[in-house]
């Protein structure tokens, strides 16, 4: 299994609270992503990184940002929770992007009450 | 934009053949890959097709025809482990995962 690490595994915090969330690889892979997954939308990309600080929006980017120091972390925070970022988030790597198959963390169960 | 569509669900019995179909609205369009996701797990990848036909892995297939904007993956010699959840996925101008097809397998 491709070696990532997502913590916490579980969190359940207040809404308006800051909330970050990691990704630690041990593959160096170059692509990083992080999606949400709710019932009926299967997974949406929030962010994806495609480099040591280069990063960019995908189609549910909103309320969140992420940043990649280092290319075996990538973290995703939530600056002010709200109840619609209840989700599981799922963080994926990639050696290439697109044609090469995205290896997926264990997944962060958020609760936001 | 885009977007992917799929049967929410689909029920087979064991030792059987099943196809989840998957249409899709894609810009930029490069291909088309499946994940499985069983409950409480995490996407594992299955296939990935860039050029139009099958691509066969083990009991599972996948096809893409390009010309129609559609994917099939085919199940082969079902098995009680099949039942997940499955997922087919665009890559175009972003990544973008379809709202996933539940197979249950019956014994």
């Amino acid at each position: 299994d491709a070696g990532i690490t997502q913590s916490p595994r579980h969190k359940v915090t207040e809404t308006g609270t800051p909330v970050t969330l990691r990704c630690h690889q041990t593959e160096n892979h170059r692509y990083m992503y992080w999606y949400r997954q709710d019932p009926g939308h299967g997974l949406r990309l929030i962010h994806y990184s495609y480099g040591v600080k280069d990063t960019d929006k995908g189609e549910v980017s909103d309320g969140y940002s992420v940043s990649r120091s280092k290319t075996e972390d990538f973290l995703l925070t939530l600056e002010s929770a709200t109840s619609s970022q209840t989700s599981v988030y799922f963080c994926a790597i990639s050696d290439t992007d697109g044609s090469q198959p995205q290896h997926f963390g264990d997944g962060t169960r958020l609760s936001i009450l | 934009g885009q977007s992917l569509e799929q049967p929410s669900e689909v029920t087979a019995v064991e030792g059987a053949i099943v196809q989840i179909n998957c249409t899709y609205q894609t810009s930029g369009f490069y291909g088309l890959s499946w994940y499985q996701q069983h409950d409480g797990g995490a996407p594992t990848f299955l296939s990935y097709n860039g050029l139009d036909g099958l691509e066969e892995t083990g009991r599972f297939s996948s096809f893409l025809s390009r010309s129609d904007s559609y994917g099939y993956l085919l199940l082969q010699e079902l098995q009680m482990k099949d039942s997940a959840s499955y997922f087919c996925a665009s890559y175009g101008q972003n990544f973008v995962f379809g709202p996933g097809t539940r197979l249950s397998v019956l014994p």
